[in-house]
This record gives C-alpha cells, sequence and structure tokens, in this order.
C-alpha cells in the first residue's frame, strides 16, 4: 500500500507570510497532484507534477516534485486569506490506475 | 462549479434507515469514483467504476451498495449504517479510470452524512 504523508497536519498564518507544506512517501509515484479543498466544497486540482525534480508556478503557488519521485512541496508567498483551505497531495501508482491522497494540511490564514 | 453535482448535501439518517446519495456528471468522462472523507483518516477510494462497469471495490462493507445506470449517473446506496460511517461522501469523475498524467479528477461538493 502506498502511503502519503503530508506535514503538518494544521498551519495557521497571518496575512504576507510565507508558508511550505510537505508531501512524503517511501514509494515512488508516476505523478503527483496538489488539490485544494474549501469548506463545504469537494477537491479542487491545483497542479500535476510527473518529471523528477520539476518545479512548477501558479501565481504564488510553487510546487516542486523530487528528484526521486517520492516526495513533493508546496510553496506559498505572502500568504493571503483566499488561501485558506485544505490541501491535498496525491500520487498516481506506477500503471497511473490509482489515486492515493494524503491526509491534508488545513492551512488558516488570517488578515 | 466543477460539472459534478451531489445530490443531497446533507444527509442525517438513523441505523435501520435505507437511502441513497446520488451523483451526475455532464462531462463527457467515462470513469466515475465514490470517495469517503472522514475527520481522521485521509481520502479513502470507495468504489471506480469505468464505462458503468465496477472495476474496483476497495474492501466496502455491503451496507455500501453503489449503482452506476451510465456513465453520467452513480448512486451509492446506504442500509444499515452505523454511527462511524459518518463522513463526507465525495463523488468524483475522470476523463478515463487509468489515471495518466495530466488527467484530472473532478469532484463533487459532497454529501455531508450523519448516522444517529
Amino acid at each position: 500500500t502506498q502511503l502519503l504523508e503530508q506535514s503538518p497536519q494544521f498551519l495557521s498564518i497571518q496575512e504576507g507570510e510565507n508558508l511550505t507544506v510537505y508531501c512524503n512517501s517511501s514509494s515512488v509515484f508516476s505523478s503527483l497532484q496538489w488539490y485544494r479543498q474549501e469548506p463545504g466544497e469537494g477537491p479542487v486540482l491545483l497542479v500535476t507534477v510527473v518529471t523528477g525534480g520539476e518545479v512548477k508556478k501558479l501565481k504564488r503557488l510553487t510546487f516542486q516534485f523530487g528528484d526521486a519521485r517520492k516526495d513533493s512541496s508546496l510553496h506559498i508567498t505572502a500568504a493571503q486569506p483566499g488561501d485558506t483551505g485544505l490541501y491535498l497531495c496525491a500520487g498516481a501508482d506506477a500503471a497511473g490506475n490509482k489515486l492515493t491522497f494524503g491526509g491534508g494540511t488545513r492551512v488558516l490564514v488570517k488578515p | 462549479e466543477t460539472g459534478v453535482t451531489q445530490t443531497p448535501r446533507h444527509l442525517v439518517m438513523g441505523m435501520t434507515n435505507k437511502k441513497s446519495l446520488k451523483c451526475e456528471q455532464h462531462l463527457g468522462h467515462n470513469a466515475m469514483y465514490w470517495y469517503k472523507q472522514s475527520a481522521k483518516k485521509p481520502l479513502e477510494l470507495m468504489f471506480v467504476y469505468n464505462f458503468k462497469e465496477q472495476t474496483e471495490n476497495n474492501s466496502v462493507p455491503s451496507r455500501f451498495s453503489p449503482e452506476c445506470p451510465n456513465s453520467s449517473h452513480l448512486f451509492l446506496h446506504l442500509h444499515t449504517l452505523q454511527p462511524e460511517d459518518s463522513a463526507l461522501y465525495l463523488c468524483a469523475s475522470s476523463q478515463d479510470w487509468r489515471l495518466r498524467v495530466n488527467t484530472e479528477a473532478f469532484f463533487g461538493q459532497g454529501t455531508r452524512l450523519t448516522v444517529v
């Protein structure tokens, strides 16, 4: 069974601060996705990373896939209250047949 | 609005009740999924359907019974549930059940289920 550990589980910061969320596993994933889930909503895809060492930027969000494709990080610069939500990473197995989700990191950005 | 609609949004049921959750997508996707999201566990995959055929049952108890009459609709029939089954049940769809590179899963808003 492939497991994804996310850390921290909860993060509370002030508007304007930076934050980093980690997603780690002992397994190799063919690709890894990051989702954000807001209260009362389902998860929404933010990005997919595929290549080891890949870095993708989405406005103030920077996503990195580890060289060995076992871990990933999400960095938010100058966080805003609108960034509040549950951030989930999900890895696809080698065959690409199954998504395994991490436990999530709940981020609260206070104005 | 992701294109995946779930009803009802909230459901309270007794342990002896029978109820059904409904999911509908008009994205032209071929695969549909049921996930369970509870407070203390990661998102858990329950069932996968591809072209109306069940391709995965993740050791889900028989008190949960899925039905997929066509590629656009997915149901989850519930009976004799336990309080520990209380959770957010999320439906998702994707173009293909094989989650290839850049295949996105589109989630509905979920049904918040409380079993009393």
